[in-house]
């Protein structure tokens, strides 16, 4: 079964962390994407990558960074983490191939900043 | 900028009656997805309506697209426990574009 992969279920970091969150698929699409996720508020995405070594802000980049040095790997670096970056973040992919083009999400990191 | 909206935000049903959830864009859309969250879980593609007017269905779940590609929506009919969850329109302007996601209609079945 085709899969993306978060590395931590749950994360708390202290306030000024530098913090990595990791997304691994195994399915060669060529889109990644990390959102966030916040009661009332939806999925915001914050970065997304069409290729490797590309990357595009989204509609929150601020306080993040991404890096995307191999085609199944996106992380999302949180350089000095806060606590207002506590959320559910979801990274998700995407095959521009094809019919469906619905993007897979992994299982999310919940992360708590203290 | 582009926006999907989608109402309600929130929807209480009896288990066995039927729920409608609405998505509207400020533009006209490329296509619109459905996703499901189920409760702690991650959202999962349902489908992808793309051509004006498309009516797809999926057992008891009937998604509209609209003439004008700038509506759409999803009918569960006679909602069971396993409904429960929360329902996101998603749409682009563009074919490759990143999706636009609305924020959810989160439904509860009452038993």
């Amino acid at each position: 079964d085709v899969k993306v992969t978060q590395s931590s279920r749950y994360l708390v970091k202290r306030t000024g962390e530098k913090v990595f969150l990791e997304c691994v698929q195994d399915m060669d699409h060529e889109n990644m994407f990390w959102y966030r996720q916040d009661p009332g508020l939806g999925l915001r995405l914050i970065y997304f990558s069409y290729d490797v070594k590309m990357k595009e802000k989204g509609d929150i980049p601020e306080g993040y960074s991404v890096s995307r040095e191999k085609k199944e790997r996106f992380s999302l670096i949180l350089e000095s983490a806060s606590t207002n970056q506590t959320s559910m973040y979801l990274c998700a992919s995407r095959n521009v191939q094809g019919a469906r083009r619905g993007y897979t999400f992994g299982s999310g990191t919940r992360l708590t900043v203290v | 900028g582009q926006q999907v909206m989608q109402i309600p935000q929130y929807q209480h049903v009896q288990e066995g009656e039927d729920f409608t959830t609405y998505c509207n864009s400020s533009t006209t859309l490329s296509n619109i997805q459905w996703y499901k969250q189920r409760p702690g879980g991650h959202p999962v593609f349902l489908i992808q309506l793309v051509k004006s007017g498309e009516v797809k269905k999926q057992k008891r779940l009937t998604f509209q697209f609209g003439e004008a590609k700038k509506n759409s929506s999803l009918h569960i009919t006679a909602t069971q426990t396993t409904d429960v969850g929360t329902y996101f329109c998603a749409g682009s302007k563009n074919r490759d574009d990143k999706i636009i996601f609305g924020k959810g209609t989160r439904l509860h079945i009452l038993p």
